[in-house]
């Protein structure tokens, strides 16, 4: 079945440590997005990607990085330098940056220990 | 820059009954999208409708339906006979049709409908 796949379901960081998310795609989607998912703020985004070995920064991107150098893989890293990491993390895709269904994964509960 | 917003955080209908959900936004663009998507607890988003701007007529989904009022930019849900797999949060969201193609989201309505 096609979809998208983040992975851990849910990963604990210590203080002053990065982690990385995956995500994962077999859409054959060339656009990509992470998402942050807080209480009451609905869904901000990080950074996105509309095609191989190009990458944006969206509306919260300081203490992120992200690589895109192959289409269906979209790993976000978590920095040391982001000061509030704890949060519910979103990967979506669209067909293209024309195309405008969003397709979701699981996503990744990440928690600061 | 775009804004929308969800003024309901909570709201709760009986099982059968028909529920609004409320969302407003800003633009200056002439061409975009606005969608309402669910998230249910398992978390998993899922695209319920989606309107064109461009098209006067509201889009209809089985159960769902939009009230698209494009001058007081505004885009309601509809959910008739409501059920329990109704219960979700749900979040409105607006694209415009040019540059990044970036989605803006709400802040979410927590729907729970009631046996």
């Amino acid at each position: 079945d096609g979809g998208i796949t983040q992975s851990p379901k849910y990963l604990f960081r210590k203080e002053g440590q990065n982690v990385t998310l995956s995500c994962e795609q077999n859409l054959n989607h060339d656009a990509m997005y992470w998402y942050r998912q807080d209480p009451g703020q609905g869904l901000r985004l990080i950074y996105y990607s509309q095609i191989v070995n190009d990458f944006q920064k969206g509306d919260i991107a300081e203490g992120y990085s992200v690589s895109r150098e192959k289409k269906e893989s979209f790993p976000l890293t978590v920095t040391s330098a982001q000061k509030n990491p704890t949060a519910f993390y979103l990967c979506a895709s669209t067909v293209d940056r024309g195309h405008t269904e969003a397709f979701f994964g699981q996503g990744t509960r990440l928690t600061v220990v | 820059a775009q804004t929308v917003t969800q003024s309901q955080p909570e709201m709760s209908v009986q099982e059968a009954e028909t529920v609004t959900l409320s969302c407003t936004y800003d633009t200056s663009e002439s061409n975009y999208y606005l969608f309402w998507y669910k998230q249910p607890p398992s978390r998993q988003m899922i695209l319920v409708i989606r309107q064109e701007a461009y098209k006067q007529q509201n889009a209809t989904e089985n159960r769902f339906s939009v009230n698209f009022q494009k001058a007081a930019k505004s885009f309601s849900l509809k959910i008739s006979d409501s059920q329990l797999g109704d219960t979700a949060m749900y979040f409105c969201a607006f694209m415009k049709v040019s540059g990044t193609y970036k989605y803006i989201f709400g802040t979410g309505t927590r729907l729970k409908v009631l046996a």
